[in-house]
């Protein structure tokens, strides 16, 4: 079946202005993550959903990131205000809430460029 | 999650079994330790997890020893498609963000 997808694949853009980063689950996949990994290094942990709501909102940087999820399905990553740490590779993964723990799905991920 | 310490690289040649291990002096009584294989420009994937003793599946092997302070990921006969960064993960049997340290960089030589 289809896997996690993830659009862009590429986001080029300029300091200052916003980006929205989109994520598709495997569908029927409740749990929902966010994570980023800058050049090199390994994942940082941002943002858990289960279904629509997110319990755990600790790894977000700065409060110009924001994400939702709608329909316990698609979810978006907004930054706003791009700065130049914000370039990465953004991540979504999906799993079951009652499949294997740590069992993560990944997507292949947004890359970020802010310039 | 616990702290885990693992090698930064190794290295390796086609056809060798390849043992990479992790430290976890303190992982508490329900962790499970899960390892995940993350190749350049993509996602990481799942390989395997286990609580104690030995797990095998199609990809690897899983040697956790009795006092579970370590585990050895296994990968039996590399070729050079096994060049990847993999990571050692302890937590605890429930669903909950994954925490990566820079995991293991294997290349793996003709």
């Amino acid at each position: 079946g289809a896997g996690v997808s993830q659009s862009p694949s590429n986001k080029v853009t300029e300091k200052g202005k916003d980006v929205e980063l989109r994520c598709d689950p495997i569908s029927g996949h409740t749990a929902l993550y966010w994570y980023r990994q800058s050049l090199g290094q390994g994942l940082e942990f941002l943002i858990y959903f289960q279904g629509n709501s997110a319990p755990d909102k600790s790894g977000l940087p700065s409060d110009r990131f924001s994400a939702e999820r709608t329909g316990g399905s698609v979810s978006t990553l907004t930054i706003q205000r791009t700065q130049q740490e914000d370039s990465a590779v953004y991540l979504c993964a999906s799993s079951l809430s009652d499949g294997i723990p740590y069992e993560q799905y990944f997507g292949p991920g947004t890359r970020l460029t802010v310039t | 999650l616990a702290k885990t310490t693992q090698p930064i690289s190794m290295d390796s040649y086609e056809g060798q079994e390849v043992n990479i291990t992790c430290s976890h002096n303190n992982i508490a009584t329900n962790d499970y330790i899960t390892w995940y294989q993350q190749f350049p420009s993509q996602g990481p994937r799942f390989i395997i997890q286990g609580y104690k003793t030995k797990v095998t599946n199609e990809v690897a092997s899983l040697f956790i020893p009795a006092d579970r302070k370590s585990s050895t990921l296994s990968l039996p006969r590399v070729s050079l498609s096994d060049t990847a960064v993999y990571y050692c993960l302890v937590g605890r049997g429930s669903q909950g963000n994954l925490i990566f340290g820079k995991g293991t960089k294997l290349s793996v030589k003709p």
